[in-house]
């Protein structure tokens, strides 16, 4: 398994400002997902985050609105930037990792979230 | 585009009842189907499938995968007050050659049990 520690857990901010949320991992992964749960839907991926390169960004997400930051195997930040209201959501980090005979099934884990609201 | 589609939506039951909860999938590069319990925030990870008519148990949950139909079912027998959570499947995609992939989750179907 594995374990992320994610933080913080809940923020309450205000409208225009920035939120970064943190997520780290007790052993070295090469991707890091980030998703966005708004109230009543399903995760959403909002990037790919990959050690040593860019992220990969979904449909719909930019870079300046999300940055991310991957400066080793084991961490990584998203921005959350000029928030308004309707990014008030929840935030989860996660990665994948190859279990079972031959690596060949790929569980995925979870931080513990972020629960963003924005007034 | 990938899919992933559950239903229903929402279900509410009696404890003791039986439930089949559903999830239907058009994925490009299927590599599994996985099943999560959210509860709070973070999924808990409940099965995954890769073959299709192979059930998966774990107590009261079971869950089998259909490649042909492209489909998957959870079942939850004798339900209790503490299965009362979303149950999110997700369906794990490989992409390109460069052999990333990603998780692409269905909108989750809110069961609550009432005692």
């Amino acid at each position: 398994s594995a374990v992320i520690s994610q933080k913080p857990s809940r923020d309450i901010c205000q409208r225009g400002t920035s939120l970064t949320i943190q997520c780290q991992v007790d052993s070295q992964v090469t991707m890091m997902f980030w998703y966005r749960q708004q109230p009543g839907q399903s995760l959403t991926l909002i990037a790919t985050a990959n050690q040593g390169s860019e992220a990969t960004y979904e449909s719909g997400f930019v870079i300046d609105k999300f940055p991310i930051s991957r400066p080793n195997l084991t961490f990584s930040t998203l921005t959350v930037s000029n928030m308004s209201p309707e990014d008030s959501s929840i935030y989860l980090c996660s990665v994948l990792r190859r279990m079972g005979v031959k690596a060949m099934n790929t569980e995925a884990f979870f931080g513990q979230g972020t629960r963003l609201t924005v007034v | 585009e990938d899919k992933v589609v559950q239903s229903p939506l929402s279900l509410v039951v009696h404890e003791g009842d039986t439930v089949t909860l559903n999830c239907s999938y058009e994925v490009t590069n299927f590599r599994s189907l996985l099943w999560y319990k959210q509860e709070k925030k973070a999924p808990t990870f409940l099965f995954m499938l890769t073959s299709s008519g192979i059930e998966k148990k774990s107590g009261r949950l079971s869950s089998i995968l259909d490649k042909k139909e492209l489909f998957s079912i959870l079942n939850i027998t004798a339900t209790q007050t503490g299965d009362s959570a979303v149950y999110l499947c997700a369906v794990d995609v490989y992409e390109g050659q460069g052999g990333s992939e990603k998780l692409v989750f269905g909108k989750g179907t809110k069961l609550t049990v009432n005692p």
